[in-house]
């Protein structure tokens, strides 16, 4: 079956370190999203890739970084300077980058040790 | 800036009976709606979406109505089941333009009575 695997589905991370949120598609699709949900709001859009070897900036990108180097892949790495990182993150492709469902993953769930 | 919302954050309903999840959004250049589902512990599963040269559309067992006067769309769900139970959102977003702009709702979170 096809679909988006993301991984961990928990993850505990220190003060002052880095932690990398893993996310793999076997759909075939151009884009890929990572989006954040916190309690009471609305997923809110962190980064973005239309292709392959290009990325963009979503409304919330400070702390954070991606890169995509294979088609399939597209890693979240939560650095120390994302000060509030507990949430739920939700990684999601489209077959291109336009207006038409999203497909998701199951989420990880950051939290502070 | 855009929003979009839900009206009610959560909706009891009993098991049999008909669902109806509304929300409204801000801009009125909006031109694709999507309802997605999500279980606890999660992601978003699609349902049904709907664009603006629509004013209803049907799946299975759903239901989506779409408002533009007042910018208003429902979802509503047939002979509601326990499996139903999950958390509701609206997403809707800007005329053929990059998912990145689409603006997600909070969710209203339906329960089924036995």
């Amino acid at each position: 079956d096809g679909g988006i695997t993301q991984s961990p589905k928990y993850l505990f991370r220190k003060e002052g370190q880095n932690v990398t949120l893993s996310c793999e598609q076997n759909l075939n699709h151009d884009a890929m999203y990572w989006y954040r949900q916190d309690p009471g709001q609305g997923l809110r859009l962190i980064y973005y890739s239309q292709i392959v070897n290009d990325f963009q900036k979503g409304d919330i990108a400070e702390g954070y970084s991606v890169s995509r180097e294979k088609k399939e892949s597209f890693p979240l790495t939560v650095t120390s300077a994302q000060k509030n990182p507990t949430a739920f993150y939700l990684c999601a492709s489209s077959i291109e980058d336009l207006n038409q469902p999203q497909h998701f993953g199951d989420g990880t769930r950051l939290s502070i040790l | 800036g855009e929003s979009v919302g839900l009206h009610l954050p959560t909706l009891s309903v009993q098991e049999g009976d008909n669902s109806i999840i509304n929300c409204a959004y801000s801009n009125s250049a909006s031109d694709y709606f999507i309802w997605y589902k999500q279980e606890s512990g999660k992601g978003p599963q699609f349902i049904i979406d709907i664009r603006s040269n629509m004013d209803k559309r049907q799946g299975q067992r759903v239901t989506v109505l779409l408002n533009k006067t007042v910018k208003h769309l429902s979802l509503q769900i047939a002979a509601t089941q326990p499996g139903d139970s999950a958390v509701y959102f609206c997403a809707a977003g800007g005329p053929y333009s990059s998912a990145s702009k689409i603006i997600f709702g909070s969710g209203t979170r339906l329960s089924i009575r036995p």
